[in-house]
């Protein structure tokens, strides 16, 4: 998905470890959005930043960090992974105009062992 | 805050047939409103949205949703449905003003069946 890069794609981890998701995009948009999305549930923001050096919690930011050193990077860390983190993560990027449409990388499946 | 229901959690129909699928938000001011489409192991996609002007609106695909403010609802519709429409639809809104969070429903799973 050209704009919107994450990385990894797929990972495994034991409960207690930690990890980081990078999502790199090349379309110069103020904001970033970290998702995840579980069965049943729809799309669930965990945080977000409004530009470089900017981050802000969402609705289920419990458990997560982010930071946004540089405006073309958002990272989200696990500090120490649950099972209840098990989930699809996504990315978004979306420009300051809010009436124009957020764009979404490809997802990061996580699993928490 | 703003919300989003989709009451449609599954949506089974054959090739050919019309597809209706229901959006409503929960919100006092002014919203846009988007629909996105999952495919099977993809990323979401905009499929439509609304942010002013004809309350219909035409989107990618042959579908089309239509913005009923007395109702604060957003369905998105199409007149005959193909096995590709297969998917996972899902209803955003964001407010015009404040913070600029999209708001996601839980999601509709449309099966199509040859």
């Amino acid at each position: 998905n050209a704009g919107v890069t994450q990385t990894p794609k797929f990972r495994v981890l034991k409960t207690g470890q930690s990890m980081t998701l990078l999502c790199a995009q090349d379309m110069n948009h103020e904001y970033m959005y970290w998702y995840r999305q579980d069965p049943g549930m729809g799309l669930r923001l965990i945080h977000y930043s409004v530009g470089e050096g900017t981050t802000a919690k969402g609705e289920v930011p419990d458990g997560y960090n982010v930071s946004r050193l540089k405006k073309q990077n958002f990272l989200l860390g696990l500090e120490s992974a649950a099972p209840s983190q098990t989930s699809v993560y996504f990315c978004a990027i979306g420009p300051t105009v809010r009436n124009q449409p957020q764009h979404f990388g490809d997802g990061t499946r996580l699993s928490i062992l | 805050a703003q919300s989003v229901s989709q009451h449609n959690h599954h949506v089974i129909l054959s090739e050919a047939a019309s597809l209706e699928l229901g959006c409503n938000y929960s919100y006092g001011g002014t919203v846009n409103l988007f629909w996105y489409v999952q495919y099977p192991g993809q990323h979401l996609q905009l499929l439509l949205k609304y942010f002013s002007g004809d309350p219909l609106v035409k989107g990618i695909k042959g579908f089309e949703a239509e913005f009923i403010k007395s109702k604060f609802s957003f369905n998105l519709r199409k007149p005959s449905v193909q096995w590709s429409d297969t998917a996972e639809y899902f209803c955003a809104v964001n407010a015009q003003t404040g913070a600029n969070n999209l708001f996601f429903g839980t999601g509709t799973r449309l099966t199509v069946i040859p």
